[in-house]
């Protein structure tokens, strides 16, 4: 399967400021999903980053609040603008390498204080 | 939009024992369902998914089921160890194998007791 690198792996920020995540992977894909996972809770679809199209947003997501750039077909960003704490969370890329099988990246563990 | 509710939140079970975790979904047109495995402080790891147009599937000690009329799915895992305690995640997708993202329950918490 596909290796994904993430990073950063964690940081810590302060409010108002933003946070660019990158998500590269080693092998080309079609599509990159951005996830959330607020603090002991489930994963939720933040958007769908194709390359050479804007992004696809999940309804409570825009994107001046989480604009995605998608490069090209290893690579993208996800950056967190103006934070609050109320984003401090795990922010997961993830791929489809194959035919129905998501991986995910490690994760950017964000703390916004 | 899709809606995959998942129960129990925690399940507790003695080693080598079965544990078996239930969802289910709103959208009829939904056709993926994958099953993750999250260690604390880790990612996400698929363990098994199954396809609409099949009923069953199992990998060793791991099976899932699914109920397209009822429109629910589970996992099951039987002789427990104590490397299954993890957070269990069911998803669902209407295209097929997550291509246009997955809608993820709340989460299972299994315990296995020694």
């Amino acid at each position: 399967s596909a290796v994904i690198s993430q990073k950063p792996s964690r940081d810590i920020c302060q409010r108002g400021t933003s946070l660019t995540i990158q998500c590269q992977v080693d092998s080309q894909v079609t599509m990159m999903f951005w996830y959330r996972q607020q603090p002991g809770q489930s994963l939720t679809l933040i958007a769908t980053a194709n390359q050479g199209s804007e992004a696809t947003y999940e309804s409570g997501f825009v994107i001046d609040k989480f604009p995605i750039s998608r490069p090209n077909l290893t690579f993208s960003t996800l950056t967190v603008s103006n934070m609050s704490p109320e984003d401090s969370s795990i922010y997961l890329c993830s791929v489809e390498v194959r035919r129905d099988t998501t991986t995910f990246g490690s994760g950017t563990r964000l703390t916004v204080v | 939009g899709e809606n995959v509710e998942q129960h129990p939140s925690t399940l507790s079970v003695q080693e080598g024992d079965s544990a078996v975790i239930k969802c289910t979904y709103s959208d009829s047109a939904s056709n993926y369902f994958p099953w993750y495995k999250q260690e604390l402080g880790k990612r996400p790891q698929l363990i098994i998914d199954i396809r609409s147009n099949v009923g069953e599937k199992k990998d060793q000690r791991i099976a899932v089921t699914l109920n397209k009329t009822a429109k629910h799915f589970s996992l099951h895992i039987t002789e427990t160890q104590p490397e299954d305690s993890a957070v269990y995640f069911c998803a669902a997708s209407t295209s097929g194998g997550g291509a246009d993202g997955l809608t993820f329950g709340k989460g299972t918490h299994l315990i296995i007791q020694p």
